[in-house]
């Protein structure tokens, strides 16, 4: 079936990387922009960044620009986000979509915590 | 980057009741506006895209318009299942921008 499953959140220190995984199945994968979203506890989303089908143009929002790089992986459906310089302020639930935004990932909670 | 201003924050509602969300957008985005419905612990659902077109399999009692910046959702019966919270997204320009969210009760 269509989905998107998420990998690779977790607890970790503020100051450092992690690199998030979301692997797309059921669906041409290379036809479609990917997506990333976050949720704070309790607050609202905030869009993240963005991918092209084919990795040749990448947006971000201005909160994590130069901090935060998107790939992808066209060989194994599968697109990535590198958080670089994680703060306390950043502990979320990250999201992957589909370029259209109706195919979710689960989500996945990254916590930065000392 | 463009500003989404989302109203109410939160709202209470009776079965049946019509419900009405607005966006505010700070500058023209055309029609490219979705509208969203989540679920504690649940990722976010595309409702409405395009403004006003229905995304495939959401009930028919959902609807979306625009005038000029504003941008409404309705629920024009209010049932047990819609308590959510709903969002706006404007997807004219990156960086995309959400609406602060509307919580249903």
């Amino acid at each position: 079936q269509v989905q998107l499953v998420q990998s690779g959140g977790g607890v970790v220190q503020p100051g450092r990387s992690l690199r998030l995984s979301c692997a797309a199945s059921g669906f041409s994968f290379t036809s479609f922009a990917m997506h990333w979203v976050r949720q704070p506890p309790g607050k609202g989303l905030e869009w993240v960044a963005m991918i092209l089908y084919d990795g040749s143009n990448k947006y971000y929002a201005d909160s994590v620009k130069g901090r935060f790089t998107v790939s992808r992986d066209n060989s194994k459906n599968t697109v990535y986000l590198h958080m670089n310089s994680l703060s306390a302020e950043e502990t979320a639930v990250y999201y992957c979509a589909r370029g259209d935004m109706r195919i979710w990932g689960q989500g996945t909670l990254v916590t930065v915590s000392s | 980057a463009i500003q989404m201003t989302q109203s109410p924050s939160s709202l209470s509602a009776s079965v049946g009741d019509r419900v009405t969300i607005t966006c505010r957008a700070s500058q023209d985005i055309r029609d490219d506006l979705g509208w969203y419905q989540q679920k504690p612990g649940k990722a976010p659902k595309l409702l409405i895209f395009a403004a006003s077109s229905l995304q495939s399999g959401v009930p028919s009692r959902f609807s979306g318009s625009a005038s000029g910046t504003d941008f409404t959702l309705t629920i024009s019966s209010l049932q047990p299942e819609d308590v959510a919270t709903y969002y706006c997204l404007q997807d004219y320009n990156y960086p995309w921008t959400f609406g602060q969210g509307t919580k249903v009760e």
